[in-house]
Formats: structure tokens, C-alpha cells, sequence
């Protein structure tokens, strides 16, 4: 079983409607989970973290964590075709003095027009 | 806030040369700072974490005798590609945390560098 799990799409939704990103993870003790945004041929954008069980919202983003599950989502809202890129899940892993981030594959999302 | 740069963006170098990479904490002090590389339809796979004054710490796989890292200081961390190889090729992407600015050790990415080994 892969730590962290996502399905690799793509994902494709119609612009304007709602994008549900999915995400489980293995490790119990895991304390904090992340969503980074990935264009094509750029670096990780940090777009919603999340460390308490129920929804967070930012904008047209809302994370959701339920640790009972070991779940984590994100929702995109009224998606635009500048959201089309791939959505890595992050699981934070306290390992000592340096915690580490253990990544999903990620979930590539296409909006279209 | 939390702005981290790399340096170069995109290196093209010939087999058995070394290689070095800078990442850069602009706006904060980043006490552990991660590199990472990425291959092709790939996820992000850690090669090492460093914290400034200390030795890195590498992943299970990641020869340190040629991937050397150096964390001088609370704002630079460098990786040096040692003898480089046409399978060196990847992207290579480092990131940033302070444990003062938060205690969920939030990581930030720097623009990554491309590299390219003829």
C-alpha cells in the first residue's frame, strides 16, 4: 500500500463547476496535509494546508481531513481553465528533529470550456 | 512572504562534470531545507534533508558521495551534482521550512532547476 494515495486522473470538469480532488493516506499518525498545485514543467505551489478534522476554506478552495477515514480532499469551486494542472497531496511524517512531507502522484485536472 | 529562489533555472552540462545548485530563503530562515527530484509523469521524490550547520540526511537510494549538500547558513543550501551522468537528468526542486514560522512544518518550493547531462 502506497503511503500516500491519489488517483491519477485526469480529471476532467466543465469550467464553472465543482472539482473534487481525493487523497488517503496510510500513516496514522500523520499531523498535517497539504495541497500543492503543479504546473507543467514548474515547481510546487503551496494552495491549502490543513491540520484539524472538518473543512477549511480559502477562497474557491476548501480542504476537507477526516483522520478517522485517513482521507483528505480538496474542492474547487466554480473551476476556471487556469486551475488545469496536477494536485499533489502531502502528508506531513514526524520523523525527529525534521519532519518530512511524503507525496501523493498526484491528480491532473482539466478544466474545459 | 515565504519566497524561496534557485539558481540556475536550467543547466545543460557534459558527462563527468559537476554541478551546483543554489537554494535560497529570500523573506524568512529556513532551519531544514529539503531537495527533491522529479523525473518525467513523475511525483516528487526526496533526496535529502538539511539543516544549517549539520550534515544532510539522505534517503535510502541517494548516493551522498555524489549528491553533496551543503546548509552554510539559515538562508543558503546548496546540492552539488558530482560527475554527472546522462541519468542525472531531471528536475530538481528544493524547499524550505522554519519551525518558528509554524509549527506544521509548511514546506515552500523554489522554482526547481532543469538539468540536462549530454
Amino acid at each position: 500500500q502506497k503511503e500516500v494515495e491519489q488517483n491519477s486522473g485526469p480529471l476532467s470538469v466543465p469550467e464553472g463547476a465543482i472539482a473534487s480532488l481525493n487523497c488517503t493516506y496510510s500513516d496514522r499518525v500523520s499531523q498535517s496535509f497539504f495541497w500543492y498545485r503543479q504546473y507543467s514543467g514548474k515547481s510546487p505551489e503551496l494552495i491549502m494546508s490543513i491540520y484539524s478534522n472538518g473543512d477549511k476554506e480559502d477562497g474557491r478552495f476548501t480542504a476537507q481531513l477526516n483522520k478517522a477515514s485517513q482521507y483528505v480532499s480538496l474542492l474547487i469551486r466554480d473551476s476556471q481553465p487556469s486551475d488545469s494542472a496536477t494536485y499533489l497531496c502531502a502528508v506531513n511524517r514526524p520523523t525527529g528533529t525534521a519532519s518530512k512531507l511524503t507525496f501523493g502522484t498526484g491528480t491532473r485536472l482539466q478544466v474545459t470550456l | 512572504g515565504a519566497v524561496v529562489s534557485q539558481h540556475p533555472s536550467w543547466v545543460i552540462c557534459k558527462s563527468g562534470t559537476s554541478v551546483k545548485i543554489e537554494c535560497r530563503s529570500l523573506d524568512f530562515q529556513a532551519t531544514t531545507m529539503f531537495w527533491y527530484r522529479q523525473f518525467p509523469k513523475q511525483s516528487l521524490m526526496l533526496m535529502a534533508t538539511s539543516n544549517e550547520g549539520s550534515k544532510a540526511t539522505y534517503e535510502q537510494g541517494v548516493e551522498k558521495d555524489k549528491f553533496l549538500i551543503n546548509h552554510a547558513s539559515l538562508t543558503l543550501s546548496t546540492l552539488t551534482v558530482t560527475s554527472a551522468h546522462p541519468e542525472d537528468s531531471s528536475f530538481y526542486i528544493c524547499s524550505a521550512s522554519s519551525r518558528g514560522a509554524s509549527s506544521y512544518n509548511e514546506q515552500f518550493f523554489g522554482p526547481g532547476t532543469r538539468l540536462t547531462v549530454l
